[in-house]
């Protein structure tokens, strides 16, 4: 039972563009919503997060929506730049669920020169 | 501050030998997560600690998993036997209890054939 889900595994973009990430979740418990960015080799890093009392939190060049009546929250980047070619995770809180963060299955963004 | 450290990076047995990953959390954290990436599910929760005690084992996969925490500063997984559906990266992750977001290591990149 896949809670959180992002349906695209990939996604390719030309820099200077935005680039806008996709994530839908299943469990209305969810308090906490989090953005994790992840290079080959290396762990997930953490990106940016909303609270679901919130619609939008943003910073800098990353931006996160939250639209709580379709259970869909999404990340935009503008604009993209070569650097931010990664794996981008999203994941939730699960307050009723001790706590614990459920992540998706990935979106690899590639920000083409 | 070093960050999470996870060893081995890789490791390659053969099916039927036992496993084991080694993790070091941050200094001062209390929360102690370990987890499995696959193409497919993406990032699974296989189990995590607090304060040394495990709390929620819910994902491990099955009794040829097992994960302790003898100590505030280290933690192992073990796979005995192993299977090659076994192989995925493996990350180990902490938090303090008051941060929302964890910090993960590098991975440990497990290879069964």
């Amino acid at each position: 039972d896949q809670q959180v889900k992002q349906n695209s595994p990939s996604l390719s973009v030309q820099e200077g563009r935005i680039s806008i990430l996709n994530c839908d979740y299943t469990n209305s418990m969810f308090d906490y919503f989090l953005w994790y960015k992840k290079y080959p080799a290396e762990g997930p890093t953490f990106l940016i997060s909303i609270s679901s009392i919130k619609d939008k939190n943003e910073d800098g060049r990353f931006t996160v929506f939250l639209n709580k009546s379709a259970k869909h929250l999404s990340l935009h980047i503008v604009p993209s730049q070569p650097g931010d070619s990664a794996v981008y995770f999203c994941a939730a809180r699960a307050y009723n669920q001790g706590g614990k963060l459920i992540f998706g299955q990935g979106t690899e963004l590639s920000v083409k020169p | 501050d070093a960050g999470v450290i996870q060893s081995p990076r890789h490791e390659v047995t053969e099916m039927g030998q036992e496993v084991t990953l080694r993790c070091k959390p941050i200094s001062g954290h209390d929360y102690l997560f370990w987890y499995r990436q696959t193409m497919m599910r993406g990032l699974e929760l296989l189990i995590y600690f607090n304060n040394n005690v495990p709390i929620d084992d819910s994902g491990m996969p099955e009794d040829r998993f097992s994960a302790k925490m003898p100590n505030a500063s280290f933690s192992t997984l073990k796979i005995q036997p192993s299977e090659p559906r076994d192989s995925a990266v493996y990350f180990c992750a902490s938090s303090p209890g008051t941060r929302l977001w964890q910090y993960f290591g590098p991975g440990t990149r497990l290879t069964v054939t």
